[in-house]
């Protein structure tokens, strides 16, 4: 299986900072590489998906980057309403895997 | 608007079977994959398998293979997730989660059910 691994697992910022968060990948996947969101007792919500590109009706502060193993989620200017845990993914081959999750807190 | 509706929670006894339901509307559900996954409580998402409602081609985890089966009802356009005997160790929440293009991505997601298993 191909391990995903992210960093940091847990942050703490303010409103209006920039967030970045990073995963690696155990071996190559191209650009199959997926974020979700997840907020507390809600299901996870697809932010990007294929490392770049942004699903619809998920505001253009989020973006993805990267190729190979290592890619990067970022929050250009964290809002209140993107306090969560989020998660990368790959889609690569199967059985497809998740990261650890990054929890994003208030400071 | 697509939809996947799960059943809240369920409750079961070790060694009991369960089926639990995620039915779609609002797309054309043979033209789409449906995944569904694991999440243990205050822990990380795991993924379970994946079917193909229009020829209910299959792909497990090797984590969850054999442990589980997952089926869909096209009549009803409704997909399914089992269990022959639970253990104490399968008490979770479960998402349905509808995957799209070559890399299936889980673009929709039913809102999870809570499966508890204790005597």
């Amino acid at each position: 299986d191909i391990q995903m691994t992210q960093s940091p697992s847990s942050l703490s910022a303010s409103v209006r900072d920039r967030v970045t968060i990073t995963c690696r990948a155990s071996q190559s996947l191209s650009s199959y590489l997926n974020w979700y969101q997840q907020k507390p007792g809600k299901a996870p919500k697809l932010l990007i998906y294929a490392a770049s590109n942004l699903q619809s009706g998920v505001p253009s502060r989020f973006s993805g980057s990267g190729s190979g193993t290592d890619f990067t989620l970022t929050i250009s200017s964290l809002q209140p309403e993107d306090f969560a845990t989020y998660y990368c993914q790959q889609s690569h081959s199967t059985p497809w895997t998740f990261g650890q999750g990054t929890k994003v807190e208030i400071k | 608007e697509v939809q996947l509706v799960q059943p809240g929670a369920e409750l079961k006894k070790p060694g009991e079977s369960l089926k639990i339901s995620c039915k779609t509307s609002g797309y054309t559900f043979t033209n789409y994959w449906i995944g569904w996954v694991r999440q243990m409580p205050g822990k990380g998402l795991e993924w379970m398998g994946i079917i193909y409602p229009g020829d209910s081609d299959t792909m497990y985890s090797p984590s969850f293979q054999g442990q589980v089966t997952i089926s869909v009802d096209k009549s009803i356009n409704t997909a399914y997730l089992q269990w022959s005997s639970l253990k104490a160790s399968d008490t979770a929440i479960y998402y349905c989660a509808r995957g799209f293009g070559v890399e299936k991505v889980l673009d929709y997601w039913g809102q999870g059910t809570l499966v508890t298993v204790s005597s």
